[in-house]
């Protein structure tokens, strides 16, 4: 149980296009989803907090504009990076929490590799 | 605000020989610290969490961890090192705000060799 998937688990697009990347938890209903994003050989940097039914929480420096986060759902939320660019190459990973298991569960997505040419 | 430190950029071990990661945290309240692994262009894998109760706190994998609040550590270990055991570990703490953000270290490369 507890599983976090991602699509796509990969993604190459071109500078200027827009890109979205699904996070779903398949089998418990997640309130509350988080985006991460990591540069090779790096940590995770935490980019927003997404709660069910209302607008995301960035953290201080993530441009709320250009990552659009949408939770429409209790299993669904997107992140769509607008107008990418090559430094928005990276890794995303999201992260849910299942509140019915605790409060200090949260299970991670395998991921997904975004490349901008 | 809380932080969390692993000295360690990379942790080098032979197969069958003990692993330690280090991991040193900074936290008002209490803490609730967690160690998860990541396999290349792989997202991230539990293996344990402290939360209260008992000191050691035995994961997946045959991990296991100390929480040592004097020293304000949660050091990872495992008895005998396996070649797949091989990977990037991260130690996280947990924030006491509400929704539970996670602040993850630098990370340690664990590299066992045969």
């Amino acid at each position: 149980g507890a599983v976090v998937s991602q699509h796509p688990s990969w993604v190459i697009c071109k500078s200027g296009t827009s890109v979205k990347i699904e996070c779903r938890s398949l089998d418990f209903q997640a309130t509350t989803m988080f985006w991460y994003r990591q540069f090779p050989k790096q940590s995770l940097m935490l980019m927003a907090t997404s709660n069910e039914g209302s607008k995301a929480t960035y953290e201080q420096g993530v441009e709320k504009d250009k990552f659009l986060i949408n939770h429409a759902s209790l299993t669904l939320s997107t992140l769509t990076v607008t107008s990418a660019h090559p430094e928005d190459s990276s890794f995303y990973i999201c992260s849910a929490r299942d509140w019915d298991r605790g409060v200090h569960e949260q299970y991670f997505g395998p991921g997904t590799r975004l490349t901008v040419t | 605000a809380q932080s969390v430190a692993q000295p360690e950029d990379q942790v080098n071990v032979a197969e069958g020989n003990p692993l330690t990661v280090k991991c040193t945290y900074s936290v008002s309240g209490n803490p609730y610290l967690f160690w998860y692994v990541q396999y290349p262009n792989r997202g991230l894998q539990f293996l344990l969490k402290y939360i209260t109760g008992d000191n050691l706190v035995k994961g997946s994998y045959g991990f296991e961890a100390e929480f040592n609040k004097s020293q304000t550590s949660f050091h990872l270990k495992k008895p005998s090192a396996l070649v797949s055991d091989s990977a990037l570990y991260f130690c996280a703490v947990r924030a006491t705000d509400s929704w539970g953000k996670l602040q993850f270290g630098a990370g340690t490369q664990v590299v066992v060799t045969p």
